[in-house]
Formats: structure tokens, sequence, C-alpha cells
């Protein structure tokens, strides 16, 4: 199947600073991309669709200042949480879906960030 | 909109058990149905999946049925192992590519040897 390479898989930050995360396709290209949060032993909630050269869609909710996302690419796409707090401590998953049809969806190893 | 009803967990069960989760949904035209599986710390990966009614998908021992009629895409396995310890969502996926996915609670299951 399709790969999504998300990255880095692991970070620890510090209050206040910003913290950029990865979600490339490796094998397709994806006009959307999707990012998710999970809370401890919770479910995926949905933060934003991603289109390739167009303003990221946020869900109700999600602060887009806080959480800046720039699909520039049809391979790429980023999240960049802004001046975190350790309230933004979470596992952050993005995820794909080929636009050649298929209706899988592919997703990333998924980011664990603490802020400290 | 859609949206998707998955049994409550933890679901505790001893190696060998039959498992059974529940999944029923509701979506506006005819989606694919999916299973996701989450092993502890990592992402999500495609378990199975069907795309159109009474499809059966199975993978790892594991299968569902796409049941139109009851709306339904219950995950069962014969016997499963202390490997299968996990949390399992359920997803319908709208067939166009620009369409979230809509998730289900997940159910995580805790497996005994």
């Amino acid at each position: 199947g399709a790969v999504v390479s998300q990255h880095p898989s692991r970070v620890i930050c510090k209050s206040g600073t910003s913290v950029k995360i990865e979600c490339r396709s490796l094998d397709f290209q994806a006009t959307t991309m999707f990012w998710y949060r999970q809370f401890p032993k919770k479910s995926l909630m949905l933060m934003a669709t991603s289109n390739e050269g167009s303003k990221a869609t946020y869900e109700q909710g999600v602060e887009k200042d806080k959480f800046l996302i720039n699909h520039a690419s049809l391979t790429l796409s980023t999240l960049t949480v802004t001046s975190a707090h350790p309230e933004d401590s979470s596992f952050y998953i993005c995820s794909a879906r080929w636009t050649g049809g298929e209706t899988e969806a592919f997703f990333g190893q998924g980011t664990r960030l603490t802020v400290v | 909109g859609d949206s998707v009803t998955q049994m409550e967990g933890p679901v505790t069960l001893s190696e060998e058990a039959f498992l059974t989760i529940n999944c029923t949904y509701t979506a506006t035209g005819y989606p694919s149905l999916f299973w996701y599986v989450q092993y502890p710390g990592e992402g999500l990966q495609l378990l199975l999946k069907a795309t159109k009614a009474d499809d059966k998908g199975s993978n790892k021992g594991f299968e569902a049925t796409y049941r139109k009629e009851t709306t339904s895409f219950h995950l069962e396995k014969g016997s499963v192992q202390v490997s299968d310890s996990a949390v399992y969502f359920c997803a319908p996926i709208p067939n166009n590519a620009g369409n979230m996915l809509t998730f289900g609670g997940g159910t995580r299951l805790m497996v005994k040897p």
C-alpha cells in the first residue's frame, strides 16, 4: 500500500516554543491531507483538512493561529504548533488519500508531542 | 453528518477467546467501510476493508461484513492472541477523496495469556 511518512515521531519542547510536524506521501500525490489529534484513551479528533495550494479548513474549536497548516506541494503538509503549552501535549496523526480514486486513507505513524 | 457508534471498551479477553467488536454507522451516500488498528505507541494501520454491501473484509484472522441493511460492520476474530491487544477503530470513508474520515470512538482490546 501507499506510504505516508510523518516526522518526527516524538518531540519534547519547552513551553512557548514552536514545533513543526511534517507529513509526506512518499509514493502518491495527495491534494488533501488531514490532521488529527488523539487524547489519551480517546478517539481521533479531526483538527483540519489541508488542501494543496490553498488555506486549510479548520474544525470548530481548533485555533488556526495556534495550529498552522501549510500544504505547499502534493506530497507535503506541515503542522506547526506555535507557542506550545503543556495542554498541547498529545498524539498528532496525519492522513492522506490518494486522489487517483482509492478510498483507503493512509496514515502517518504519528507524532507524540510533549510540552514541558 | 456522518457518525459511527462503536462498542465501548476496554474489552478484556483470554487468549483464544472469540472476539466481536460492534460498529454501526450513519452516512450519506454509500461509503466504503474500514477497520483500523493502533498498537501501543504507534499510528493507525489498515486492518481490513469492504467497499460494497455483503463484501467481507478479512486479514490476520479478523473478519467484518458490510451489512447495508443494518448499517453495520462488526469486527470478529475466532481466536484472539496476546499480540492482538490494541485499539481498534471503525471508519466509514466517503468515496470522495476530499471528504474527511469519521471514526468510531475506538475499542481497546486487552488479551491476557
